[in-house]
């Protein structure tokens, strides 16, 4: 079984740009998830989807990242404009159901970014 | 806002010695569960504990959960190079979110 797809694998931007990620997710998987993670901590959850519905952004900076995930499957994450502080790896995952108490999380490989 | 903490936030063992990891958290929880991420790469799944269940093993690992304490300790016995990497706790709160923790960085000497 394919894992998690995730490209590019690495980018490099000066800020004020924007940037593009994209996911490809377990096949048959309905709940998408994308997270940052900084440097020396823990994977934060900046939005989480179930086909191609919204479940929770309650933490994404709306101002400036947005991502869709069209006919349920695929989903691209967008920063614009990039500031020095979204230097991160952004991470997607991706569940078979809608997360609950015996969900698991299968998680891509990431997406470094880096800001100038 | 990140919910568990680990303890230590590193660690370092000899090949063979048993390392011990601790998680401790806020709020209530449905489950709480163990990742493992080595260098560079995607978050892999270790196991799951449920808040009505103490222990649970799966080969080498052992977890442990008291929610009296609101806390959890990650065992892996008998440790191998391959273990060396960043151990998070998650907790997933309601029905639907998973809050990690900061991660305790483990490495393996030979």
């Amino acid at each position: 079984e394919a894992g998690v797809a995730q490209s590019p694998r690495y980018k490099i931007i000066e800020k004020r740009q924007s940037v593009a990620f994209w996911c490809n997710p377990i096949s048959g998987h309905a709940t998408l998830y994308w997270y940052q993670q900084i440097l020396g901590q823990g994977p934060k959850l900046l939005i989480q989807f179930q086909n191609n519905g919204v479940v929770d952004d309650s933490q994404l900076p709306k101002d400036r990242f947005s991502a869709e995930r069209l006919k349920g499957v695929d989903s691209t994450l967008k920063i614009q404009p990039a500031k020095l502080e979204d230097s991160a790896v952004y991470l997607c995952a991706s569940s078979f159901r809608l997360a609950g108490p015996q969900e698991t999380q299968y998680f891509g490989p990431g997406t470094r970014l880096l800001v100038l | 806002s990140q919910q568990g903490e680990e303890d230590p936030q590193a660690l370092s063992i000899q090949e063979g010695e048993n390392a011990t990891m601790n998680c401790s958290y806020k709020t209530s929880i449905n489950n709480l569960q163990w990742y493992r991420q080595n260098s560079g790469r995607g978050l892999v799944h270790l196991i799951l504990i449920r808040s009505n269940e103490r222990e649970k093993h799966s080969g080498r690992l052992r977890v442990t959960l008291d929610t009296s304490k609101k806390s959890s300790s990650l065992l892996i016995t008998a440790s191998r190079a391959a273990d060396t990497a960043s151990y998070f706790c998650a907790t997933a709160q309601g029905a639907q979110k998973l809050v990690f923790g900061q991660g305790t960085r483990l490495t393996i000497n030979p």
